[in-house]
């Protein structure tokens, strides 16, 4: 079936640096990626996404990209900051039908 | 953006008692909601999938008649554990779709933490 593979499973890095997480789909008609943020006892919440047809999108100090080729998508986080520290879903969804399927999660630690 | 609500945000129950978990999407109509299920430090699980004015649609191995959903209006999905056991105890999540959404995007609601003693 398909599946989102999520790496990795634990980032920690300090203030100020970057924070990289990678994530690999199965199912090659998915042609939208959304990336979520749950913070602890909270449900996640959309921090960006990106359609098939476009390589890159950046908003602020996130940033995701796209390889459909190698089905690879990049969530990038830049000038971290302690209240970044939170769990990253990506997921990968086939706009034709309704299930979302999503990664298993980056706990994403920003050391003050 | 669209918001989504639960109700209520913890529930504390004895054992083979039923609980009910309401979502509502505040500002937008839903006719379809999923719920899913987390267990602690793990992904989302899908449990179900509610279209309003019609049945559910259940993940395998989800047990319906043990998690009944209720979508009986636009704007509310409800989530009733009936005769919950302690392994019933979980974060469970809703999400709602925005209608006439190009890409099916979703919004979750806050959570529901499950505690069944």
């Amino acid at each position: 079936g398909e599946n989102v593979e999520q790496h990795p499973s634990t980032l920690s890095v300090q203030e100020g640096d970057s924070a990289v997480i990678k994530c690999t789909y199965s199912d090659s008609a998915s042609n939208y990626f959304p990336w979520y943020k749950q913070e602890l006892g909270k449900g996640p919440q959309l921090i960006i996404d990106i359609r098939s047809n476009v390589g890159e999108k950046k908003d602020q100090r996130i940033a995701v990209t796209l390889n459909k080729t190698a089905k690879h998508f990049s969530l990038h986080i830049t000038e971290t900051q302690p209240e970044d520290s939170a769990v990253y879903f990506c997921a990968a969804i086939y706009t034709g039908g309704f299930k979302t399927i999503f990664g298993a999660g980056t706990r994403l630690f920003v050391k003050a | 953006g669209a918001v989504v609500s639960q109700h209520p945000s913890w529930v504390i129950c004895k054992s083979g008692t039923s609980v009910k978990i309401e979502c509502r999407s505040l500002d937008f109509q839903a006719t379809t909601m999923f719920w899913y299920r987390q267990f602690p430090k793990q992904s989302l699980m899908l449990m179900a999938t509610s279209n309003e004015g019609s049945k559910a649609t259940y993940e395998q191995g989800v047990e319906k008649d043990k998690f009944l959903i209720n979508h009986a209006s636009l704007t509310l999905s409800t989530l009733t554990v009936t005769s919950a056991h302690p392994e019933d105890s979980s974060f469970y999540i809703c999400s709602a779709r925005v209608p006439g959404s190009p890409l099916n995007e979703q919004f979750f609601g806050p959570g529901t933490r499950l505690t069944v003693l």
